[in-house]
């Protein structure tokens, strides 16, 4: 059984651009966590998905981000007009049931 | 505000020793702690798990112990080797009644390096 795949692992961007990363969960599970985690910081979580709705997005800044997770294909982190604040390793992490979390790992964005 | 607080910030232990990190919480509604282990470029992997109706679980050379009245819990890695020498998290998450979101809430991280 496959882990949960991210890509692309790292994503350079220019400030102002838009930034696409994607996350393929384990076999079978339906919910989906997006996590940011900045330089010598833990996880932040961002926002919590089920196919195609999104349940819980308290963590996600209200302008440029957004995320789904449609019926078929990965579940996308969408970041418009980055600013070099963004630049941060973004991890998926995917659950049967919601409470046992695994990780991807990871996309490093630098915003230039 | 940081509901999940982590100490220390890093631990260096010799080979054979016992390492011990220990993570204090806030919300009493928190009713799941799991610890990841991170190495670096790689994504945290889940290393154990407890829930405070018990007080301690074991899991090889690891053993979370939970003290529900002092809101702590801590991890403990029995004759640590090189190879644990990774960052460990803690965290926490509540269930969310009749749903299933169980968003985590982690603390900072300890960087622990384990000497030869």
């Amino acid at each position: 059984n496959a882990g949960v795949m991210q890509n692309p692992r790292h994503l350079v961007r220019r400030r102002g651009q838009e930034a696409r990363l994607r996350c393929s969960p384990m076999k079978g599970h339906s919910h989906v966590y997006w996590y940011r985690q900045l330089p010598e910081e833990g996880l932040k979580f961002m926002v919590y998905l089920q196919k195609e709705n999104i349940i819980d997005e308290s963590g996600m800044p209200k302008e440029r981000f957004s995320a789904e997770f449609p019926k078929e294909g990965p579940s996308i982190l969408r970041i418009q007009q980055v600013v070099r604040g963004d630049s941060a390793a973004y991890f998926c992490a995917s659950s049967p049931t919601g409470h046992e979390q695994y990780f991807g790992p990871g996309t490093r964005l630098t915003v230039t | 505000q940081q509901q999940v607080k982590q100490s220390p910030q890093s631990l260096i232990v010799q080979k054979g020793g016992i390492s011990i990190i220990n993570c204090a919480y806030e919300n009493t509604a928190f009713d799941y702690f799991p610890w990841y282990q991170q190495f670096p470029g790689k994504g945290p992997a889940l290393l154990i798990a407890i829930r405070p109706d018990v007080s301690e679980k074991k899991e090889g050379r690891f053993t979370i112990s939970f003290n529900k009245s002092a809101k702590q819990f801590s991890l403990h890695i029995m004759d640590s080797q090189p190879g644990d020498s990774a960052t460990y998290f803690c965290a926490a998450s509540r269930g969310n009644s009749g749903g299933s979101n169980y968003k985590l809430t982690f603390g900072k991280g300890t960087l622990l390096t384990v000497n030869p």
